[in-house]
């Protein structure tokens, strides 16, 4: 059963608007929460993370919210640009150290900035 | 600047047919991991290694093996493959676990 479930499979938006793509998770031992990006026969890289003591990570156009109480977090993107479009992966991990980089994903959700 | 480097990229096996899938990685890190990505599904790990000389089941072991030849290498070998191993295979590494992941580009498998 997965525990990171990425609902819309997809999401199309105009370039300068905001990209919302929402993450939900069952573990309540998950502590700690990262965004990855993917293009096309690349590998995922890093986006932005945040940990569970805080409720808002901001880098440049990216912003990550994580409402604990909803088991829900959430990537605005701002503006949206045509080198966003990409897979967005949201990916969790426990408090644990043995647990520490044994990350679960969502299945992702394919972003297409359209000019 | 190679990071996390892949080889091969593509492959094709019958089924029964054994290979190994290689990894290595130049940033001097500690853990590596194997992840399988299917349509729907995600990432899932294989298995895992936190340090030199460890190595440890993840998410979906079965069917596979790996080595950690040294600390820069992680190698996944497939014994006996089934086409429930078609998949796209993502090696990764980190410093000490907690952190980002870097992935290396990946390795397409099919197997018929």
């Amino acid at each position: 059963d997965q525990q990171v479930k990425q609902n819309s499979p997809s999401l199309s938006v105009q370039e300068g608007r905001i990209s919302i793509l929402n993450c939900d998770y069952t573990n309540s031992m998950f502590d700690y929460f990262l965004w990855y990006k993917k293009y096309p026969a690349e590998g995922p890289t890093f986006l932005i993370s945040i940990s569970s003591i805080k409720d808002k990570n901001e880098d440049g156009r990216f912003t990550v919210f994580l409402n604990k109480s909803a088991k829900h977090l959430s990537l605005h993107i701002v503006p949206s640009q045509p080198g966003d479009s990409a897979v967005y992966f949201c990916a969790a991990s426990g408090f644990s150290p043995d647990s520490w980089g044994k990350l679960q994903f969502g299945a992702g959700t394919q972003v297409v900035v359209t000019p | 600047n190679a990071g996390v480097t892949q080889t091969p990229k593509f492959q094709v096996l019958k089924t029964g047919q054994s290979m190994t899938l290689q990894c290595a990685q130049d940033m001097n890190h500690n853990s590596m991991y194997w992840y399988r990505q299917d349509p729907g599904m995600g990432l899932r790990l294989i298995y895992y290694s936190a340090s030199e000389g460890t190595t440890d089941k993840g998410e979906v072991p079965n069917g596979y093996n790996v080595s950690r030849l040294n600390k820069r290498e992680f190698s996944l070998r497939l014994e006996s493959a089934a086409p429930s191993q078609t998949s796209v295979y993502f090696c990764a590494s980190s410093e000490q676990g907690r952190e980002k992941l870097f992935f290396g580009s990946g390795t397409q498998l099919s197997v018929l």
